[in-house]
């Protein structure tokens, strides 16, 4: 069965370091997310993404993240500077279309602040 | 800005015990989905609903959808051991891409 990809499982960085996050969505869908989940929380959406380009964002999704679909699998996460209230668990999604909306969530990638 | 609030937040039951989870928008939902995050796993979609009233069901899960399309539930009947887990609503808004998700329902399941 298809899945989302995601790499690392585990990462730990300094405040104040770039992290990138890799995400590798199924290869048919059109439609591409980046939620997270800080630990025991509920998840949150950061990021909507559609023909290469953001279409919608919220309000955590400042001017130290950004996403890229630097070929025709990746679909990348960036957080320019790292805080420590960054850390949580990064959930990438794709879905097919529009409806039915269901997403297909990755396993995941955990950040760790220091 | 829209919230989704859930409860409970908690609910242990012995297996057999039927569960319910509610879920609440401050706004109108073009649709609602359920997901099941499993312990240190990730989410996983159970179902989409999206006309007033509508009700579905799963085998043993019944999902329902309120007619005013602001609340929604999740029933779980004769629970399994299988059936922990964590169980999210999350609503969109017409337009948006953003599925808001509730804080979930955690449910602990004694043999």
């Amino acid at each position: 069965e298809p899945e989302v990809t995601q790499t690392p499982s585990h990462q730990v960085t300094q405040m104040g370091q770039e992290v990138i996050l890799r995400c590798v969505p199924i290869s048919n869908h059109l439609y591409f997310y980046w939620y997270r989940q800080i630990l025991g929380q509920k998840v949150e959406f950061l990021v909507s993404f559609y023909n290469n380009e953001i279409s919608e964002k919220s309000e955590i999704f400042d001017d130290q993240f950004s996403v890229e679909r630097p070929d025709g699998s990746n679909f990348t996460l960036k957080i320019r500077s790292t805080k420590l209230e960054d850390s949580a668990m990064y959930f990438c999604a794709s879905k097919l279309a529009i409806f039915p909306g269901e997403l297909f969530f990755g396993e995941g990638s955990r950040l760790t602040v220091l | 800005g829209q919230q989704v609030m859930q409860i409970p937040q908690y609910q242990h039951v012995q297996e057999g015990e039927d569960f319910t989870t509610y879920c609440n928008s401050s706004t109108t939902l073009s649709n609602i989905q359920w997901y099941k995050q499993r312990p240190g796993g990730h989410p996983v979609f159970l179902i989409q609903l999206v006309k007033s009233g509508e009700v579905k069901k799963q085998k043993r899960l019944t999902f329902q959808f309120g007619e005013a399309k602001k609340n929604s539930s999740l029933h779980i009947t004769a629970t399994q051991t299988t059936d922990v887990g964590t169980y999210f609503c999350a609503g969109s808004q017409g337009g948006s891409e953003k599925l808001v998700f509730g804080k979930g329902t955690k449910l602990t399941v004694n043999p």
